[in-house]
């Protein structure tokens, strides 16, 4: 539901590893974004995008890298130099107006 | 940038009685405030947002009021029940800043029988 889906649900990454979470869109939304949560904290942009081909850097984008190739995607690749990735990683999207956002259902990220 | 406050960081309750939750911010320019809901583990899901042409929306028991002057704005619960504990998150946003939400450290609610 929501039209927003992320994949996978739980990931494990090897240290000096990168990884590439899932976000996908049929909401014919514009904007999409990408959220890091950690526990007891609030949400904390990482990247955004308003449109394709073109994203922006949010407040915390050192060690992650994003690609907007097409209007219903937007991946998140955590490189290994995201020192402490683990993380629950929340994906939404909006349209350009000002509006809400849609979240899809979250990844939770852990190094072992 | 957008900066936004939120208080308290944790709030108990008994059933039946009300929650407040407040928020700052610091863009005048910003002209969108939603609220957001947050089960343990789960996506944040929108429980009411205002737009800064308007000071007060309700929707049964849950209320926003906006105070653009102060740059301050709530959320109301009235009547809690145990399932509206919970994690609330404000938000603001606005053409000044690219349309994008800022948000709040969230309130961890729990309401107790």
């Amino acid at each position: 539901d929501g039209g927003i889906t992320q994949s996978p649900k739980y990931l494990f990454r090897k240290e000096g590893q990168n990884v590439t979470l899932s976000c996908e869109q049929n909401l014919n939304h514009d904007a999409m974004y990408w959220y890091r949560q950690d526990p007891g904290q609030g949400l904390r942009l990482i990247y955004y995008s308003q449109i394709v081909n073109d994203f922006q850097k949010g407040d915390i984008a050192e060690g992650y890298s994003v690609s907007r190739e097409k209007k219903e995607s937007f991946p998140l690749t955590v490189t290994s130099a995201q020192k402490n990735p683990t993380a629950f990683y929340l994906c939404a999207s909006s349209t350009n107006l000002v509006s809400e956002g849609a979240f899809g259902q979250g990844t939770r990220l852990t190094v072992v | 940038g957008e900066n936004v406050e939120q208080h308290p960081s944790t709030l108990s309750v008994q059933e039946g009685d009300s929650a407040v939750i407040k928020c700052t911010y610091s863009d005048s320019a910003s002209n969108y405030f939603p609220w957001y809901k947050q089960e343990l583990g789960k996506r944040p899901q929108l429980i009411i947002d205002i737009r800064s042409n308007v000071g007060e929306k309700k929707d049964q028991r849950i209320a926003v009021t906006l105070n653009k002057t102060a740059k301050h704005f709530s959320l109301h619960i009235t009547e809690t029940q145990p399932e509206d504990s919970a994690v609330y998150f404000c938000a603001a946003s606005g053409a000044g800043g690219g349309n994008k939400l800022t948000f709040g450290t969230g309130t961890q609610l729990k309401v107790e029988l």
